[in-house]
């Protein structure tokens, strides 16, 4: 089945202590991307890729890192959280100019 | 700079009702819009893509239009369900951008009453 996963799906953590959320997709899209969605923000782009280490900037880049090493994955690094961090997040992939498809969501809390 | 608008925020009509979900974009140059549904706490569930050459696309029940030269889209949906209540986001590919840019909506939140 094509997919992307996400992993954890629920992480509550402590303000400093670095965690990686996990992004892996099997439909060898070239272009990933993660966005965090918070109320009344909607969904904002932190990072995206456009191939294997290839990655750029999005819309909230601040306190997040990427990398690309492979194409089926993508994982999001904080490496020093912090409570204005918690937030919904979600890795999406596609092949190009085509639909966006997104994973199921980590629901990050940091205390 | 792109801005996505999506009025209202928030939409409650009775069962079997006919509906249209708004969207506006603030730049006509875009590569392609697409329309999500979010439950509550979940992923985002494509519904329609429109490339920025096609007038509309129909899935079912939903069609999505799009006229550019306006900046708008809309999502019709028909003989709605209570199973259908969620947020509808859309979303644009600005055209001179990398396909993993894309500008979301804030979303309409809508509910279907039975």
């Amino acid at each position: 089945e094509a997919q992307v996963t996400q992993n954890p799906r629920y992480l509550i953590t402590v303000t400093g202590k670095k965690l990686t959320v996990t992004c892996s997709q099997n439909m060898n899209h070239e272009y990933m991307s993660w966005y965090r969605q918070d109320p009344g923000l909607g969904l904002r782009q932190i990072y995206y890729s456009m191939n294997v280490e290839v990655t750029d900037k999005g819309d909230v880049p601040e306190g997040y890192k990427v990398s690309r090493k492979e194409k089926r994955n993508f994982p999001l690094i904080l490496e020093s959280p912090s409570p204005n961090q918690t937030s919904l997040y979600f890795c999406a992939s596609s092949p190009d100019s085509y639909e966006q498809y997104f994973g199921p969501g980590t629901r990050l809390t940091v205390t | 700079k792109q801005e996505v608008t999506q009025i209202p925020a928030a939409l409650s009509v009775p069962e079997g009702e006919n509906l249209v979900l708004n969207c506006s974009f603030t730049d006509s140059a875009i590569y392609n819009l697409q329309w999500f549904r979010q439950d509550p706490g979940k992923g985002l569930t494509s519904l329609l893509l429109i490339q920025s050459s096609q007038r509309e696309q129909t899935s079912g029940r939903l069609n999505a239009s799009l006229d550019k030269s306006s900046g708008r889209s809309t999502l019709y949906i028909a003989a709605s369900q209570p199973g259908d209540s969620a947020t509808y986001l859309c979303a644009v590919r600005p055209r001179y951008s990398s396909a993993s840019k894309i500008i979301f909506g804030s979303g309409t939140r809508l509910s279907i009453r039975p």
